[in-house]
């Protein structure tokens, strides 16, 4: 089956500094998603991107926070200035245009900042 | 807030049909029903969804209550790979999944 293909696996940063988690979506996925888990807390939405835009986003999802497609096959998540709070495993997902309900997770970048 | 009640641990022997149940009571007539899971930390794995009508897949089968009210997962022959956590989520049309905490599933051989 396709996979969702996230890198790095891990990234440690130090506090204020940008990062930038990459994703690989299924080759013929329209819908992107990035959602992420604090260590034993819920998974939680931050933001889908369709058409080279944002759909939705959470509160979460504030102004440190952005999302590309710089190339037609990466997604990104940047974050501006990381803070201690950041730290969490982040899932990129996407889907089929029209089979939405069947969201792609990959395997998650867990994010640790120091 | 996700809209499910669902216990918050449950064990289930190696081989034997574990049966996750789930609340929705609030449900609106537009929402599907979707199962994922959470195998130690992975990303959410899709199952299954419906509307009104039981479904089966290779994975599991959904039976939804005819009020909609609530809903079982039933994995039919339980493995030790099938422990993991299982969110059952309401959502209608493209709008985002809620995640709620799930029922932790434990298969004990």
């Amino acid at each position: 089956e396709p996979e969702v293909t996230q890198t790095p696996s891990h990234q440690v940063t130090q506090m204020g500094q940008e990062v930038i988690l990459r994703c690989v979506p299924i080759s013929n996925h329209l819908y992107f998603y990035w959602y992420r888990q604090i260590l034993g807390q819920k998974v939680e939405f931050l933001v889908s991107f369709y058409n080279n835009e944002i759909s939705e986003k959470s509160e979460i999802f504030d102004d440190q926070f952005s999302v590309e497609r710089p190339d037609g096959s990466n997604f990104t998540l940047k974050i501006r200035s990381t803070k201690l709070e950041d730290s969490a495993m982040y899932f990129c997902a996407s889907t089929v245009r029209g089979h939405y309900e069947k969201l792609f997770f990959g395997s998650g970048t867990q994010l640790s900042v120091l | 807030d996700a809209k499910t009640t669902q216990p918050p641990s449950m064990d289930c022997a190696e081989g034997r049909a574990a049966n996750l149940p789930c609340n929705h009571s609030t449900i609106s007539g537009n929402e599907y029903v979707y199962w994922y899971r959470q195998i130690h930390s992975q990303g959410p794995q899709y199952i299954i969804h419906g509307l009104k009508n039981n479904e089966t897949n290779e994975m599991a089968s959904l039976i939804i209550t005819e009020d909609r009210k609530s809903s079982t997962l039933i994995l039919p022959h339980a493995t030790l790979r099938d422990t993991a956590v299982y969110y059952c989520i309401v959502r209608s049309g493209n709008t985002p999944l809620v995640f709620g905490k799930g029922t932790r599933l434990s298969v004990i051989a």
